[in-house]
Order: structure tokens, then sequence, then C-alpha cells
């Protein structure tokens, strides 16, 4: 049981760069969420989904897509990186048996120059 | 929407002693208080969490308080130990959305 695995670890774009961060996991979970986490400002939520084929937005979603096709994949897509974007980045999941308990990833490390 | 708001910022303690924890959240309809711990590298991990309708919560030195009426909750660690010494996270849930404090950075000094 690998739980929440995010990749990759660490990733310097150039602003206007495209990319995407990828996470999945492996517990069956249906509810998963992208989180940003800057220094004095905790973790802020980006989008998150509650099913394959539903997402919403959390407080912070401008500037990023996200897709849920399966149950397992929970991708985070930046269109145009911009530095306001530069941040760790976690993918999280929660689901039964002990559903509201989140379980993180080891966040993905982003610089945008 | 929901606001949580996290005090002290740090806090350093000497091993053995107590450290508290305190959070405001702003929405009364939140009805889930859990808190998280991050250790350096690492994503944060749940160490205790606590319903709307439960006063208080102890896991061992690790304790949980909610009082609804003032909205404010807190972590109550015992007897601390320097692996104790890491970031924690307090949070309000609020439907789908789980809304984290700003963080408190404790250290514990042997």
């Amino acid at each position: 049981n690998a739980g929440v695995t995010q990749t990759p670890k660490f990733q310097v774009l150039k602003t206007g760069q495209s990319m995407t961060l990828q996470c999945a996991q492996d517990m069956n979970h249906e509810y998963m969420s992208w989180y940003r986490q800057d220094p004095g400002m905790g973790l802020r939520l980006i989008h998150y989904s509650v099913g394959a084929g539903i997402t919403d937005q959390g407080e912070v979603p401008n500037g990023y897509n996200v897709s849920r096709s399966t149950t397992e994949d929970f991708p985070l897509r930046l269109l145009s990186a911009a530095p306001s974007q530069t941040s760790v980045y976690f993918c999280a999941s929660r689901g039964p048996p002990t559903n509201e308990k989140l379980f993180f990833g080891s966040g993905t490390q982003l610089s945008v120059l | 929407g929901e606001n949580v708001e996290q005090h002290p910022s740090t806090l350093s303690v000497q091993e053995g002693d107590s450290a508290v924890i305190k959070c405001t959240y702003s929405d009364s309809a939140s009805n889930y208080f859990p808190w998280y711990k991050q250790e350096l590298g690492k994503g944060p991990q749940l160490i205790i969490d606590i319903r709307s309708n439960v006063g208080e919560k102890k896991d061992q030195r690790i304790a949980v308080t909610l009082n609804k009426t003032a909205k404010h909750f807190s972590l109550h660690i015992t007897e601390t130990q320097p692996e104790d010494s890491a970031v924690y996270f307090c949070a309000a849930s609020i439907w789908d959305k789980l809304v984290f404090g700003a963080g408190t950075i404790l250290r514990v000094k042997s």
C-alpha cells in the first residue's frame, strides 16, 4: 500500500510554462484534494473532488485546473505558471473506513522563475 | 467562508513541559476539528480530531478541547519530548472543505 503518491518531488519552471503535478492514491478513496503551502499561511485548498467526474473549487483556484477521470488519479495543471505559484503542493485523499482523516502525499516543491 | 486563526506562530518549551496551541474559527456550521503534525520534508499527518458534539478528547499525551460557544479549540501536549518538535496545524471542516490555520512551529528543547 503506497498511500498517496505525488510526482515530481521538485520542479523549476519559467514564467508562462505549463506543467502537470501528478497525484495517485491506491486506497480507493473517493475524495481527493490539492493544497498549497506557503510560509505563514498554512495550507490553502486549491481544488477538490468527491468522486470520478466531479470537481469543485477551493479557496485559491485561480491559475489551476483539475480533472478526475479515475478514482485513483487527480492531476493538477498549471496552464501558464507565474512566480506567485511558487509553493509546496500537497495532494490528499480520504475515504472509508477512516472517512474524515486526510492522507497527504509527500509534496511537490515548485519554483517559478 | 470559514476562517481559522492559530496562535502562537512559534512555541519553545523545555522537554517535559506542556505545550498549548489555540485556534479560533468563524463559521458556526463547522463540525469537525482535526489537528495535523508536519515533520520537515513530509506531508501533514493527523494526530487527533474532535467533533462538534464532544467537548474534550484525549489520546495518551495529547488532548484537544472544543468550546463551541466561543468557537475556539485547543491542542494540549503534556510531557513534551524532542520528537514532538514539528509544525502543528489546526483545521475546521465545513461540508467537503477543510480549512487550515497558519501553523505553529513547536520546538522542544532538551
